[in-house]
């Protein structure tokens, strides 16, 4: 089964740093990968989706990731963090019906001033 | 262009109660789906619906877990004889057409208490 790890469950980062949240996937045939982004209460809200063509990915508030195929990876990352990126991020990998989505256990990031 | 609503967002009940969550997708989306997110972890695929087809109902935990969408849009999720493992925040979402390539809206979740 197509499946997905983040390798950090809490990222603490000051505000204006760059950050970089890990993913791996496990696959052996094309996946489509997604980043979400989870706010407190809030249900999961899309960040940028992988399906084919260019390996980097741009999404929305200036995230971006990049598609390792060798490495098995699709890290986020973002050059310059807000307080306001406060939140859970969750990747996740196409599972194998096509529909439904596998999510990692998601990683906690805390930015602080 | 409201999103994905649920109702209601809080529920507590006493093991053994039965609960009925749920789920308003946007208007015109074909695929709904069902998620588990128990505390600390990731959310977990339940079950998805076609239209009014539910076409796979694997990743329900147990038969007192029960789900259905008679008309195409509003879905309903039962759960009987709740237990207290049964707690964690149900996430429901809509996608316009199949799912993959298409993005699911997440609602913003019903939290299942159970005492």
């Amino acid at each position: 089964a197509q499946s997905v790890t983040q390798l950090d469950s809490q990222v603490p980062v000051f505000e204006e740093a760059p950050v970089e949240l890990r993913c791996n996937y496990s696959s052996s045939v094309s996946v489509y990968l997604f980043w979400y982004v989870q706010y407190p209460n809030q249900g999961l809200q899309l960040l940028l989706k992988y399906l084919s063509g260019s390996t980097l990915v741009k999404g929305i508030n200036g995230f971006e990731a990049e598609f390792n195929k060798s490495q098995t990876s699709f890290h986020l990352r973002k050059p310059s963090v807000h307080i306001s990126d406060t939140a859970e991020y969750f990747c996740a990998v196409d599972s194998n019906s096509g529909y439904a989505l596998n999510f990692g256990k998601g990683t906690s990031l805390l930015v602080t001033p | 262009g409201a999103g994905v609503s649920q109702s209601p967002r809080y529920k507590v009940a006493k093991r053994g109660q039965d609960v009925a969550l749920r789920c308003d997708p946007i208007s015109g989306h074909v695929s709904l789906f069902w998620y588990q997110q128990a505390l600390g972890q990731g959310p977990e695929f339940l079950t998805y619906f076609q239209n009014e087809a539910q076409l796979d109902k694997s990743g329900l935990p147990s038969d007192r877990f029960f789900a259905e969408r008679p008309e195409g849009s509003v879905s309903t999720l039962k759960i009987q004889r709740t237990q207290q493992e049964d707690s964690a925040v149900y996430l429901c979402a809509s996608s316009l057409g199949l799912a993959g390539i298409n993005e699911q809206f997440f609602g913003p979740g019903t939290r299942l208490t159970v005492l």
